[in-house]
């Protein structure tokens, strides 16, 4: 079965960079999605990668994936307020009749001004 | 952009009773998720459906539970009897193939007493 690990808590200062880590247990081709919640909100798709992907970027946030280590990070560069939230990691099987995501238990990003 | 919209946006029930969520997946979206989040806790898988039908359900849907998609736009969940332990947020998702990325709506809060 599949596991995603996060870190619970992560604090920078307002326009350092975040990086937020995840790692997932299982090595079946998989995508691997990053989702960012503000308080009382819903999920909000911010990127996604597929496994055979190394590296995403999409203006402020980076995507890298290390398969060997099976290791996800969300980068997000200069930071604002407007970023802290929980951020969560989730991975989706293709291939194994399973559409389901699994979550990680989300990393609160706190920007401090 | 299209979105998944869910109402209500807060529900409070008391135990025992009977209690409907409702989802508006996005349009052209042919698969559908119900997933929740007790308070502090992981987002978790409850079910997915498609083409009229469950395709994957956990071990958290039992016989309580049950979804419909009664006309072209809706997708409803249903728990018959609620217990106090069915507080949480349900989030609704749907996407447009097995393997593409989900969208979720605001979720629904809702409240056993």
């Amino acid at each position: 079965g599949e596991d995603v690990e996060q870190s619970l808590f992560l604090s920078v200062r307002e326009g350092d960079s975040s990086v937020i880590n995840c790692t997932y247990t299982d090595s079946s081709s998989t995508y691997l999605y990053w989702y960012k919640q503000e308080p009382g909100a819903g999920l909000q798709l911010l990127t996604y990668i597929f496994s055979n992907m190394d590296m995403k970027q999409d203006q402020r946030l980076t995507v890298l994936l290390n398969k060997k280590d099976k290791h996800l990070s969300l980068r997000i560069a200069d930071t604002q307020t407007g970023d802290s939230a929980i951020y969560f990691c989730a991975e989706n099987l293709i291939g194994a009749g399973s559409y389901q995501l699994t979550f990680g238990k989300g990393t609160k990003l706190s920007v401090i001004p | 952009e299209p979105e998944v919209t869910q109402t209500p946006s807060h529900q409070v029930t008391q135990m025992g009773q009977e209690v409907i969520l409702r989802c508006v997946p996005i349009s052209n979206h042919l698969y559908f998720y119900w997933y929740r989040q007790i308070l502090g806790q992981k987002v978790e898988f409850l079910v997915s459906f498609y083409n009229n039908e469950i395709s994957e359900k956990s071990e958290i849907f039992d016989d309580q539970f049950s979804v419909e998609r009664p006309d072209g736009s809706n997708f409803t969940l249903k728990i018959r009897s609620t217990k106090l332990e069915d507080s949480a947020m349900y989030f609704c998702a749907s996407t447009q193939g097995s393997n593409q990325p989900q969208h979720f709506g605001d979720g629904t809060r809702l409240s056993i007493l």
